[in-house]
């Protein structure tokens, strides 16, 4: 059975924090991907991963990095965080770029005070 | 900019009909079209995809693609409360580049 799983399903943090949000999948996929889900807006896509080591910006990648060291670990950094960073963040993984679904962790939903 | 548009809905329907939801897509180089489900407070979960144009069926769900068009949709037949969620459509160029609609709520009234 697929697995993605992100470290924690609610976080609170103060502005300026430095926050980690890990995900790791157990299905030997090549991609990882970032998200965030804010209302009326869909999903956002951060960061994205091709391969240890490797990663290209999204849509939205300012004040957010990434670190992928193992290919099953990718990790999210918000470097020093904000109230506008409050969301729902989404890590996703898929095997393949053509025809290739991306399956969901759980979701954590962070709360900037 | 590359956009997937979906109605925000609610899409109402009693039990036992048929949902019929829709999206649209600009990007005429999208090879690969996703319908997702998506439970409050969940995350996305992979009901079918769908790349080539015409029908597919899966149990309750068929997904159409019409690239002429730029229109995929998904229906759901006999549809149960159960199936109330938001529906988020994807569509892939075969890049990393996966472009979400908003998605559609659906009410499915018992």
């Amino acid at each position: 059975d697929v697995k993605v799983t992100q470290s924690s399903r609610y976080l609170v943090k103060r502005t300026g924090e430095k926050v980690f949000l890990e995900c790791v999948q157990d299905m030997d996929h090549e991609n990882m991907f970032w998200y965030r889900q804010d209302p009326g807006l869909g999903l956002r896509l951060i960061y994205f991963s091709y391969d240890v080591k490797m990663k290209e910006k999204g849509d939205i990648p300012e004040g957010y990095s990434v670190s992928r060291e193992k290919k099953e670990r990718f990790s999210l950094i918000l470097e020093s965080a904000s109230t506008n960073q409050t969301s729902m963040y989404l890590c996703a993984s898929s095997r393949g770029l053509i025809l290739s679904e991306q399956f969901f962790g759980p979701g954590t939903r962070l709360t900037v005070l | 900019q590359k956009e997937v548009e979906q109605n925000s809905g609610p899409l109402s329907v009693p039990e036992g009909a048929i949902a019929s939801l829709n999206c649209t897509y600009s990007d005429r180089g999208s090879q690969s079209f996703f319908w997702y489900r998506q439970y409050s407070g969940k995350s996305p979960e992979l009901i079918m995809f769908i790349y080539s144009n015409g029908d597919k069926e899966d149990g309750r769900f068929t997904a159409q693609l019409n690239k002429a068009s730029q229109y995929v949709s998904l229906l759901i037949r006999d549809s149960q409360p159960s199936d109330s969620a938001t529906y988020l459509c994807a569509a892939s160029s075969g890049t990393y580049k996966y472009i979400f609609g908003t998605g559609t709520r659906l009410k499915v009234l018992a």
